[in-house]
């Protein structure tokens, strides 16, 4: 079972477009981080959000918490080729250390 | 250079030969963790570490072993190793952020890609 819903599962745009992943759960997480995986490489760590409500921007990357701390949105504005990756939330349960990941959103950018 | 490193990257093996990956973090982290990915799951943790000798199962134990007797080593231990184990794995390592209250920071591993038989 998938605590993590990440929605769309796949998105493919053109340069200079913009973009929006989803991450949705019935579950509370004390924290939810956002990754962007490579082939052949591990996760690398975007953001981390811990507080309802909170807005964070990362250059072209808008990351936002849900007031409830259940799900997340990342924004990409004006997306370039160099986006192009797996997308993936992760939220720490009340157990520290504990984290679920969602199934992840793959983003093609095309020039 | 903070580095997480495992090791092989690479491995095919037969179903119930024992096999361990190793995993070793250079930046002091109390905290490890090992995951498994696959198509259309994500990554699903298997076992975690806050510290020296205290380990926790993830949401996919079964099968798997862990051993923390050193604080840069998390190595992965299959016992006997089925074709369902077949997956890519990954070892994390993170400390807690004290500057913006983020609780874990984790750094990821290149992956082992496995192969059971």
């Amino acid at each position: 079972t998938q605590l993590l819903e990440q929605s769309p599962q796949f998105l493919s745009i053109q340069e200079g477009e913009n973009l929006t992943v989803y991450c949705n759960s019935s579950s509370v997480f004390s924290s939810l981080q956002w990754y962007r995986q490579e082939p052949g490489e591990g996760p690398v760590l975007l953001v981390t959000v811990v507080t309802g409500g909170e807005v964070k921007k990362l250059k072209r990357l808008t990351f936002q918490f849900g007031d409830a701390r259940k799900d997340s949105s990342l924004h990409i504005t004006a997306a370039q080729p160099g986006d192009t990756g797996l997308y993936l939330c992760a939220g720490e349960t009340d157990s520290w250390g504990k984290f679920q990941f969602g199934a992840g959103t793959q983003v093609v950018v095309t020039p | 250079e903070a580095q997480v490193t495992q090791n092989p990257r690479y491995l095919i093996t037969v179903t119930g030969k024992k096999l361990t990956v190793t995993c070793s973090q250079n930046m002091n982290h109390e905290y490890m963790s090992w995951y498994r990915q696959d198509p259309g799951l994500g990554l699903r943790q298997i076992y975690y570490s806050m510290n020296v000798e205290v380990t926790d199962k993830g949401d996919v134990p079964e099968g798997y072993k862990v051993s923390r007797k050193e604080k840069r080593n998390f190595p992965l231990i299959l016992e006997s190793p089925s074709p369902n184990q077949t997956s890519l794995y990954f070892c994390a390592s993170s400390s807690r952020d004290r500057m913006t209250s983020a609780k874990n920071i984790q750094y990821f591993g290149a992956g082992t890609r496995l192969s059971v038989l």
